[in-house]
């Protein structure tokens, strides 16, 4: 079983929708939880992070955390074209450097 | 805007070549990585270094090797390429400012014929 799980996709939607991404993880271990937005032909970008259960919010972005039912959600709102990328979760401990990924999944903002 | 670069962006070469990708960093991170990104597949870590003279081997099994001679460069070698080494190869680092946020270079893109 993989630690950080995550629907590939594709997931389109009409600009200005709130989208909802999704993961799942298995390891309790698991203190940070981060979403990184890829481009094509680019590297993934961090966009947030949160520690452990509870909300964080910066601008259109949403992250949430539910340690209890080991679930990770980023919402967007009012989506734009600019946001269609693949969107990563991942996780690591709080001993721990590493990061574990989920498969991305690929978002498409239809204008 | 972090700079870390990758050479080249896209290389296609034979069976059996030797290739060496390149990656530095000049925000003096200790710790750097590489890792292998196929479609639709997590990234995987192949090595990473927590400073000079200091590597280690992923939880993917590779055929390749890495050395940590300078701080700001971490290149990455495959001595007999073979069309299973064909991805993508993504160089990330992180400083000492966070360690959730990793800086990924642009990516190499390799294909072995």
């Amino acid at each position: 079983q993989k630690e950080v799980e995550q629907d590939p996709g594709p997931l389109s939607v009409p600009e200005g929708a709130i989208v909802s991404l999704n993961c799942t993880y298995s390891n309790s271990a698991f203190q940070y939880f981060m979403w990184y937005r890829q481009y094509s032909r680019k590297g993934p970008e961090l966009l947030m992070y949160t520690y452990s259960s509870g909300n964080k919010e910066d601008g259109r972005f949403t992250a949430q955390v539910d340690k209890s039912s080991k679930y990770i959600s980023l919402f967007i709102r009012d989506s734009q074209p600019s946001d269609s990328a693949t969107y990563l979760c991942a996780s690591r401990r709080g001993s721990n450097y590493q990061l574990i990924w989920g498969a991305g999944t690929k978002l498409i903002i239809k204008p | 805007e972090a700079d870390i670069y990758q050479t080249p962006r896209y290389l296609v070469i034979g069976t059996g070549k030797k290739i060496t990708l390149e990656c530095s960093q000049t925000m003096g991170h200790d710790k750097m990585y590489w890792y292998q990104q196929d479609p639709g597949m997590e990234l995987h870590l192949i090595h990473y270094s927590y400073g000079v003279n200091s590597t280690e081997k992923g939880d993917l099994s590779s055929e390749s090797t890495v050395s940590r001679i300078r701080t700001e460069h971490f290149p990455l070698t495959l001595e007999s390429a073979r069309p299973s080494h064909t991805s993508q190869y993504l160089c990330a680092s992180i400083g000492l400012a966070g360690y959730n946020e990793q800086f990924f270079g642009p990516g190499t893109r390799l294909t072995v014929l």
